[in-house]
Protein backbone atom coordinates (compact mmCIF):
# COMPACT_ATOMS: atom_id res chain seq x y z
CA UNK A 1 0.00 0.00 0.00
CA UNK A 2 1.10 3.47 -0.06
CA UNK A 3 3.60 4.72 2.75
CA UNK A 4 5.62 7.41 3.70
CA UNK A 5 8.76 7.17 5.73
CA UNK A 6 10.46 10.09 7.21
CA UNK A 7 13.98 10.27 8.93
CA UNK A 8 14.01 9.50 12.40
CA UNK A 9 14.11 12.37 14.40
CA UNK A 10 14.32 15.00 16.34
CA UNK A 11 16.71 17.16 14.91
CA UNK A 12 18.33 19.82 16.57
CA UNK A 13 20.25 22.57 15.01
CA UNK A 14 22.02 26.10 15.40
CA UNK A 15 20.40 29.37 13.89
CA UNK A 16 21.78 29.43 9.71
CA UNK A 17 22.46 25.62 10.25
CA UNK A 18 21.57 23.74 6.52
CA UNK A 19 18.64 21.53 6.99
CA UNK A 20 17.99 18.44 5.43
CA UNK A 21 14.86 16.12 6.64
CA UNK A 22 15.09 12.55 4.53
CA UNK A 23 11.26 11.45 3.07
CA UNK A 24 10.86 8.53 0.89
CA UNK A 25 7.53 7.19 -0.73
CA UNK A 26 6.45 4.02 -2.09
CA UNK A 27 6.35 4.07 -5.76
CA UNK A 28 2.50 2.63 -6.21
CA UNK A 29 0.80 5.38 -9.19
CA UNK A 30 1.91 8.72 -9.90
CA UNK A 31 1.31 10.87 -6.17
CA UNK A 32 1.97 14.06 -6.07
CA UNK A 33 4.28 14.96 -2.91
CA UNK A 34 3.79 17.33 -0.27
CA UNK A 35 5.29 18.44 3.12
CA UNK A 36 3.00 20.24 5.89
CA UNK A 37 4.79 21.59 8.73
CA UNK A 38 2.70 21.89 12.59
CA UNK A 39 4.16 24.93 14.48
CA UNK A 40 3.68 24.61 18.60
CA UNK A 41 -0.11 24.50 19.46
CA UNK A 42 -1.52 24.44 16.01
CA UNK A 43 -3.03 22.67 13.28
CA UNK A 44 -0.44 21.45 9.95
CA UNK A 45 -0.27 23.66 7.06
CA UNK A 46 1.18 23.30 3.55
CA UNK A 47 4.75 24.15 3.15
CA UNK A 48 5.14 22.82 -0.12
CA UNK A 49 3.89 20.72 -2.68
CA UNK A 50 5.21 18.64 -6.27
CA UNK A 51 2.82 17.25 -8.96
CA UNK A 52 5.49 15.29 -10.68
CA UNK A 53 8.95 13.85 -11.35
CA UNK A 54 11.65 16.75 -11.23
CA UNK A 55 9.51 19.18 -10.36
CA UNK A 56 10.75 21.38 -7.45
CA UNK A 57 8.45 22.61 -4.72
CA UNK A 58 9.73 25.74 -2.54
CA UNK A 59 8.52 28.32 0.38
CA UNK A 60 10.11 30.63 2.80
CA UNK A 61 13.44 29.24 2.00
CA UNK A 62 12.90 25.79 1.95
CA UNK A 63 12.92 23.28 -1.27
CA UNK A 64 11.70 19.75 -1.92
CA UNK A 65 12.67 17.82 -5.46
CA UNK A 66 10.47 15.31 -6.72
CA UNK A 67 13.04 12.37 -7.35
CA UNK A 68 11.04 9.54 -8.63
CA UNK A 69 14.25 7.66 -9.54
CA UNK A 70 14.75 7.09 -5.84
CA UNK A 71 11.39 7.64 -4.87
CA UNK A 72 12.83 10.66 -2.77
CA UNK A 73 11.18 14.51 -1.54
CA UNK A 74 14.04 15.70 0.98
CA UNK A 75 13.04 18.49 2.35
CA UNK A 76 16.28 21.39 2.57
CA UNK A 77 16.83 24.79 3.79
CA UNK A 78 19.91 26.38 3.78
CA UNK A 79 19.84 28.58 6.67
CA UNK A 80 17.75 27.91 9.30
CA UNK A 81 15.85 30.12 11.63
CA UNK A 82 14.81 29.81 15.72
CA UNK A 83 11.63 30.63 14.17
CA UNK A 84 11.51 27.44 11.36
CA UNK A 85 11.03 25.16 14.94
CA UNK A 86 8.03 23.05 14.22
CA UNK A 87 7.27 19.39 13.35
CA UNK A 88 7.82 19.05 9.52
CA UNK A 89 5.48 15.89 7.74
CA UNK A 90 6.09 14.87 4.71
CA UNK A 91 2.84 13.18 2.93
CA UNK A 92 1.96 11.73 -0.76
CA UNK A 93 -1.47 11.28 -2.17
CA UNK A 94 -3.05 8.13 -2.28
CA UNK A 95 -2.79 5.75 -5.63
CA UNK A 96 -6.19 5.08 -7.60
CA UNK A 97 -9.39 6.74 -9.00
CA UNK A 98 -10.89 6.75 -5.92
CA UNK A 99 -8.56 8.55 -3.51
CA UNK A 100 -10.60 11.34 -2.57
CA UNK A 101 -8.15 13.71 -1.99
CA UNK A 102 -7.09 11.21 1.06
CA UNK A 103 -2.95 11.59 2.37
CA UNK A 104 -0.46 9.20 3.72
CA UNK A 105 1.56 11.18 6.41
CA UNK A 106 4.72 10.27 7.46
CA UNK A 107 5.80 9.60 10.98
CA UNK A 108 6.83 13.60 11.35
CA UNK A 109 9.96 14.54 12.17
CA UNK A 110 10.45 17.46 15.14
CA UNK A 111 13.03 20.45 14.70
CA UNK A 112 14.72 22.43 17.04
CA UNK A 113 17.03 25.25 16.13
CA UNK A 114 18.91 26.78 18.95
CA UNK A 115 19.97 30.82 18.45
CA UNK B 1 -12.88 33.16 5.92
CA UNK B 2 -12.79 31.08 9.65
CA UNK B 3 -11.43 28.03 7.59
CA UNK B 4 -11.65 24.83 9.65
CA UNK B 5 -12.81 25.15 13.08
CA UNK B 6 -12.56 22.26 15.71
CA UNK B 7 -14.22 22.53 19.34
CA UNK B 8 -13.08 21.75 22.48
CA UNK B 9 -9.38 22.58 22.41
CA UNK B 10 -9.07 20.05 25.07
CA UNK B 11 -11.45 17.26 26.63
CA UNK B 12 -11.10 15.09 29.49
CA UNK B 13 -13.23 12.06 29.85
CA UNK B 14 -13.33 9.17 32.21
CA UNK B 15 -13.74 5.44 30.66
CA UNK B 16 -17.11 4.91 29.07
CA UNK B 17 -18.43 8.41 28.52
CA UNK B 18 -19.12 9.64 25.58
CA UNK B 19 -18.71 12.79 23.67
CA UNK B 20 -18.57 14.49 19.96
CA UNK B 21 -15.97 16.60 18.51
CA UNK B 22 -17.19 19.47 16.15
CA UNK B 23 -15.67 20.11 13.10
CA UNK B 24 -17.15 22.65 10.53
CA UNK B 25 -15.22 24.38 7.40
CA UNK B 26 -16.85 27.71 5.66
CA UNK B 27 -14.87 27.05 2.43
CA UNK B 28 -17.35 25.26 0.79
CA UNK B 29 -15.64 21.81 0.90
CA UNK B 30 -16.78 18.92 -0.68
CA UNK B 31 -13.84 16.44 0.81
CA UNK B 32 -13.39 16.14 4.87
CA UNK B 33 -11.36 14.58 7.27
CA UNK B 34 -10.54 12.92 10.52
CA UNK B 35 -7.52 12.42 11.75
CA UNK B 36 -6.00 11.19 14.65
CA UNK B 37 -1.93 12.50 15.47
CA UNK B 38 -0.77 10.01 18.31
CA UNK B 39 3.42 11.10 19.51
CA UNK B 40 6.12 9.92 16.96
CA UNK B 41 3.42 7.83 14.71
CA UNK B 42 2.31 10.59 12.23
CA UNK B 43 -1.70 11.15 11.24
CA UNK B 44 -3.86 8.33 10.80
CA UNK B 45 -7.17 8.26 9.18
CA UNK B 46 -9.83 7.69 10.88
CA UNK B 47 -13.39 8.70 8.95
CA UNK B 48 -13.74 10.40 5.88
CA UNK B 49 -16.54 11.81 3.83
CA UNK B 50 -16.95 12.91 0.02
CA UNK B 51 -19.89 15.25 0.21
CA UNK B 52 -22.98 15.64 2.22
CA UNK B 53 -24.55 12.50 3.43
CA UNK B 54 -21.75 10.36 2.30
CA UNK B 55 -19.01 9.03 4.66
CA UNK B 56 -16.79 6.05 4.88
CA UNK B 57 -14.06 4.28 7.10
CA UNK B 58 -10.15 4.87 7.19
CA UNK B 59 -7.30 3.69 8.53
CA UNK B 60 -8.47 3.35 12.42
CA UNK B 61 -12.17 3.92 12.38
CA UNK B 62 -12.84 1.86 15.32
CA UNK B 63 -14.19 3.36 18.47
CA UNK B 64 -15.40 6.33 16.47
CA UNK B 65 -18.62 7.12 14.07
CA UNK B 66 -18.99 10.35 11.94
CA UNK B 67 -22.18 12.06 10.34
CA UNK B 68 -22.52 14.64 7.13
CA UNK B 69 -25.73 15.82 7.41
CA UNK B 70 -24.24 19.21 5.59
CA UNK B 71 -21.20 20.37 3.36
CA UNK B 72 -20.01 22.76 6.42
CA UNK B 73 -19.95 19.94 9.26
CA UNK B 74 -18.61 17.25 10.08
CA UNK B 75 -18.83 15.68 13.41
CA UNK B 76 -16.83 13.17 15.43
CA UNK B 77 -18.51 10.85 17.74
CA UNK B 78 -16.29 8.58 20.44
CA UNK B 79 -18.94 5.95 21.86
CA UNK B 80 -17.39 4.42 25.33
CA UNK B 81 -14.46 5.88 25.46
CA UNK B 82 -10.91 4.16 26.27
CA UNK B 83 -7.85 5.07 27.41
CA UNK B 84 -6.76 4.17 23.84
CA UNK B 85 -8.33 7.12 22.37
CA UNK B 86 -6.46 9.55 24.52
CA UNK B 87 -4.83 11.61 21.14
CA UNK B 88 -4.97 14.95 19.18
CA UNK B 89 -7.75 14.88 16.74
CA UNK B 90 -7.48 16.85 14.20
CA UNK B 91 -10.10 17.34 11.07
CA UNK B 92 -9.60 18.72 7.77
CA UNK B 93 -10.85 19.58 4.58
CA UNK B 94 -9.85 20.06 1.15
CA UNK B 95 -11.92 20.68 -2.47
CA UNK B 96 -8.36 19.75 -4.88
CA UNK B 97 -5.15 18.45 -4.01
CA UNK B 98 -3.66 20.80 -0.36
CA UNK B 99 -5.52 19.83 2.91
CA UNK B 100 -6.85 22.49 5.30
CA UNK B 101 -6.59 21.63 9.20
CA UNK B 102 -8.36 22.71 11.79
CA UNK B 103 -6.39 23.39 15.12
CA UNK B 104 -6.49 20.42 16.64
CA UNK B 105 -8.94 18.91 19.78
CA UNK B 106 -6.10 17.20 22.16
CA UNK B 107 -8.90 14.42 24.37
CA UNK B 108 -7.87 12.63 27.83
CA UNK B 109 -9.38 10.09 28.77
CA UNK B 110 -8.56 8.68 31.94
Amino acid sequence: GDSVTQMEGPVTLSEEAFLTINCTYTATGYPSLFWYVQYPGEGLQLLLKATKADDKGSNKGFEATYRKETTSFHLEKGSVQVSDSAVYFCARSNAGGTSYGKLTFGQGTILTVHP
Amino acid sequence: NAGVTQTPKFRILKIGQSMTLQCAQDMNHNYMYWYRQDPGMGLKLIYYSVGAGITDKGEVPNGYNVSRSTTEDFPLRLELAAPSQTSVYFCASTQGWEQFFGPGTRLTVL
